[in-house]
């Protein structure tokens, strides 16, 4: 089955400094990566997510680029706030069979502090 | 749109007691899944239903936990007897039914059920 790997564990930044989380998985066929934040007793969050056919994909301060022949992505997050401080995931997922949906596999999870 | 709903949204109960917890998805959602999120980690999968059938529970620890979405829309979880490494943040999640192998749609997240066993 598919296992994804993610790092670091735990990351501070500046507030203003840029953030970086790097995920890799293992499975060829997953072409679905979406990050999620989850903040102190909450729900996990839908943030970004990538899929296979491209490359690299932004939304407002957040990025995300996929590296498929390495079978790795990473979460990019500019001009960092201390609201970005939360426990961020990654996850993959394969191609859904015909009117079906695959699990998703989370990584283990990045602590990201912002340092005002 | 409601979010998923999820009670109770804490309990403690005693190793070898039984406890179940419930969801409601996103209305419409036809897939449903059970994740147990323990304290440092990502969400495992527990269970994933499409309607009311059961698509993947290969990492469900079958002789104590057990799940049901009868009429294709709530679920419930079971686990019984409880163990101390139960310990752990229930996830339900929905997502939509996808109509073309491909596509891929966002799942998400109730609010969770925070189980303690001492």
């Amino acid at each position: 089955g598919e296992n994804v790997e993610q790092h670091p564990s735990t990351l501070s930044v500046q507030e203003g400094d840029s953030a970086v989380i790097k995920c890799t998985y293992s499975d060829s066929a997953s072409n679905y990566f979406p990050w999620y934040k989850q903040e102190l007793g909450k729900r996990p969050q839908l943030i970004i997510d990538i899929r296979s056919n491209v490359g690299e994909k932004k939304d407002q301060r957040i990025a995300v680029t996929l590296n498929k022949t390495a079978k790795h992505f990473s979460l990019h997050i500019t001009e960092t706030q201390p609201e970005d401080s939360a426990v961020y995931f990654c996850a993959a997922r394969r191609s859904p069979r015909f009117f079906g949906n695959e699990k998703l596999t989370f990584g283990t999870g990045t602590r990201l502090t912002i340092i005002p | 749109e409601a979010g998923v709903a999820q009670s109770p949204r804490y309990k403690i109960i005693e190793k070898r007691q039984s406890v179940a917890f419930w969801c409601n998805p996103i209305s419409g959602h036809a897939t449903l899944y059970w994740y147990q999120q323990i304290l440092g980690q990502g969400p495992k999968l527990l269970i994933q239903f499409q309607n009311n059938g059961v698509v993947d529970d290969s990492q469900l620890p079958k002789d104590r936990f057990s799940a049901e979405r009868l009429k294709g829309v709530d679920s419930t979880l079971k686990i019984q007897p409880a163990k101390l490494e139960d310990s752990a943040v229930y996830l339900c999640a929905s997502s939509s039914l996808t109509g073309l192998a491909g596509m891929a749609y966002e799942q998400y997240f109730g609010p969770g059920t925070r189980l303690t066993v001492t």
